[in-house]
């Protein structure tokens, strides 16, 4: 199986700060990774799917890199809402795998 | 828009049975069953394609769970057997959006139910 390992697992950050979060996969997976956003008590929503792609209605703080096997998530400057915990997920292998997860906290 | 709403999810002793249904409006696509465990990350447990002809499972569910769905009803089920108190989290039913760019086709979770929380204990 595909495994996939975030880091870092927790991260402490300012409103307006820009933040980077990457997730590594443990085989070459083209562009079929995910970003999803979760906060407590509520199911995740997906920010960025094929690796790049914006999903609508997401704002456009958000922005994903990467091919192969090294991922990144920024958000380009911090609004108090983007308080979460990240995860990626890849759907290369009909098995997906999510990464561990990024706890995003304020400083 | 697309709703999911699972229901099924109950206090259950190790080693029982449990089925969880999704009742769903637009039913098309994969469907998954993700599940997380009380503080815990997302973990993807199975899922299946529109016609039911392909079906795949985490290893740590093979052979215990089932995943199957009804067209004709809009419903996705997960037949859970042999419980185990590891099984114990809240079981999100999801849709899995098939996205095609360039004769290239990926695929994500864009729609999520509200979660059924199946807790395995003695």
């Amino acid at each position: 199986d595909i495994q996939m390992t975030q880091s870092p697992s927790s991260l402490s950050a300012s409103v307006g700060d820009r933040v980077t979060i990457t997730c590594r996969a443990s085989q070459s997976i083209s562009r079929y990774l995910n970003w999803y956003q979760q906060k407590p008590g509520k199911a995740p929503r997906v920010l960025i799917h094929a690796a790049t792609s914006l999903q609508s209605g997401v704002p456009s703080r958000f922005s994903g890199s990467g091919s192969g096997t090294d991922f990144t998530l920024t958000i380009s400057s911090l609004q108090p809402e983007d308080f979460a915990t990240y995860y990626c997920q890849q759907t290369y292998s009909p098995l997906y795998t999510f990464g561990q997860g990024t706890q995003l906290e304020i400083k | 828009e697309v709703q999911l709403v699972e229901s099924g999810g109950v206090l259950v002793q190790p080693g029982g049975s449990l089925r969880l249904s999704c009742a769903a409006s637009g039913f098309s696509d994969w469907m998954s069953w993700v599940r997380q465990a009380p503080g815990k990350g997302l973990e993807w447990v199975a899922n299946i394609k529109e016609d039911g002809s392909e079906k795949y499972y985490v290893d740590s569910v093979k052979g215990r769970f089932t995943i199957s769905r009804d067209n004709a009803e809009n419903s996705l089920y997960l037949q859970m057997n042999s419980l185990r108190v590891d099984d114990t989290a809240v079981y999100y039913c999801t849709r899995d959006k098939t996205y095609c760019s360039n004769g290239v086709c990926y695929r994500h979770i864009d729609y999520w139910g509200q979660g059924t929380l199946v807790t395995v204990s003695s």
